[in-house]
């Protein structure tokens, strides 16, 4: 069975940084493409972030791109966001997700999520 | 490319046809996704190539369309499917999200 369990949320202050990660398990993890995709509060879905399966490839939505790096670690399963200069509009509930199909495709599997708050 | 999503709020009587549109703003071919996101819950990947149902979903689900115009019917309402349906495309990078419709029974 395929699970995504993210960590790392947290309340942080405005300018701050927080690193989350995503522990895979269930699929084989260096074959796919992973994804980060938030939610603020109420709010509709927001794709973030997307690595290729050997860390080749990355994209990044214009809203985070500079301030957030997403990368992965094969050997442990693990997919990571480093959220840097972080500010209030980035509080939301983040996702984790796998990319079964090929280079354009759907989010597969999806965590639960970890929260991340800004604020002071 | 934005996605479009009709009514933003849906209201449906138990065992009666829903149906919600998603347009896009360029033509996506059948790039397109649906998930279904309960209360509390993660989203859940529903129907990806605008049509095919994924796995663990009956068959009263169904996805049709190409290019900009797309529509998610579920053919008899149970309470179960109570939930908020997003559209996404996945044409190319960056990916985006419609703003949901908010199905509820009436």
């Amino acid at each position: 069975e395929v699970e995504l369990l993210e960590s790392g949320g947290g309340i942080v202050q405005p300018g701050g940084s927080l690193r989350l990660s995503c522990a895979a398990s269930g699929f084989t993890f260096t074959n796919y493409a992973m994804t980060w995709v938030r939610q603020a509060p109420g709010k509709g879905l927001e794709w973030v972030s997307v690595i290729s399966a050997t860390s080749g490839t990355t994209y990044y939505a214009d809203s985070v791109k500079g301030r957030f790096t997403i990368s992965r670690d094969n050997s442990k399963n693990t997919l990571y966001l480093q959220m840097n200069s972080l500010r209030a509009e980035d509080t939301a509930r983040y996702f984790c997700a796998n990319k079964v199909g090929g280079i354009h495709s759907s989010f597969d599997y999806w965590g639960r999520g970890t929260l991340v708050t800004v604020s002071s | 490319i934005i996605m479009t999503q009709s009514p933003a709020s849906l209201s449906v009587s138990p065992g009666e046809r829903a149906t919600l549109s998603c347009r896009a703003s360029q033509n996506i071919a059948s790039n397109l996704a649906w998930y279904q996101q309960k209360p509390g819950q993660a989203p859940r990947l529903l129907i990806y190539g605008a049509s095919t149902r994924a796995t663990g979903f009956p068959a009263r689900f169904s996805g049709s369309g190409s290019g900009t115009q797309f529509t998610l019917t579920i053919s008899s309402l149970q309470s179960e499917d109570v939930a908020i349906y997003y559209c996404q495309h996945y044409n190319n990078w960056p990916y985006t999200f419609g703003q949901g419709t908010k199905l509820e029974i009436e």
